[in-house]
């Protein structure tokens, strides 16, 4: 049973749009999100996080935003970039250790020139 | 160096032949955590280490899997007698402290079983 699901495998948009990417779990326990974008050949990378106190955190073209009571997060990318084009990992974490991160399948994005 | 740094980048197996896979944490995180990613899916925990001691190990998905820091900073995890389906990107993550913050990624071994 998949605690955290991405239900889009693959997403594409055009360049200079918005990117959104859903993110839906389970366990209720979940208490810190983070994004991760992962290419080809490399490991993934930390984009943006937020922790369940709050609702939206922003970093740039990057927001994420935390529906609690829908168990539901997403990110929303705007202006789409062609370098944005990767593997979006949503991830959670709870417990004592707080980071023994559950990952989403991931969505691949592509942002079309 | 300035990231986690994971080697070997690709190892090919022969079945039944055992491999260890090396992990250098980012210098001072007391956090490093081993994963495993299949063709297509997300990456699937498999333990963490606190330190030198192995906190949580209930990812592993057999007791041929077997992982150590003995000195709270390189990791080695070993697994042994391969099976075709341990075929898999193996990835490490380190951070700087538990809880409410991001763990950094190596670049991950490619494991082949053949």
């Amino acid at each position: 049973d998949q605690q955290v699901k991405q239900n889009s495998p693959s997403l594409s948009v055009q360049e200079g749009r918005i990117s959104i990417l859903n993110c839906d779990y389970t366990n209720s326990m979940f208490d810190y999100f983070l994004w991760y974008k992962k290419y080809p050949a490399e490991g993934p990378t930390f984009l943006i996080s937020i922790s369940s106190i709050k609702d939206k955190n922003e970093d740039g073209r990057f927001t994420v935003f935390l529906n609690k009571s829908a168990k539901h997060l997403s990110l929303h990318i705007v202006p789409s970039q062609p370098g944005d084009s990767a593997v979006y990992f949503c991830a959670a974490s709870a417990g004592d250790y707080g980071q023994n991160f559950v990952f989403g399948p991931g969505t691949r994005l592509s942002v079309l020139p | 160096g300035a990231g986690v740094s994971q080697s070997p980048r690709y190892k090919v197996a022969k079945r039944g032949q055992d491999v260890a896979l090396r992990c250098d944490p980012i210098s001072g995180h007391v956090s490093l955590f081993w994963y495993q990613q299949a063709l297509g899916q997300g990456p699937e925990f498999l333990t963490y280490f606190q330190n030198e001691a192995q906190l949580d190990k209930s990812g592993l998905p057999s007791d041929r899997f077997f992982a150590e820091r003995p000195e709270g900073s390189v990791s080695t995890l070993k697994i042994q007698r391969t099976q075709q389906e341990d075929s898999a990107v193996y990835l490490c993550a380190s951070s700087l402290s538990r809880g409410g913050t991001e763990a950094f990624f190596g670049q991950g071994t490619r494991l082949t079983v053949v």
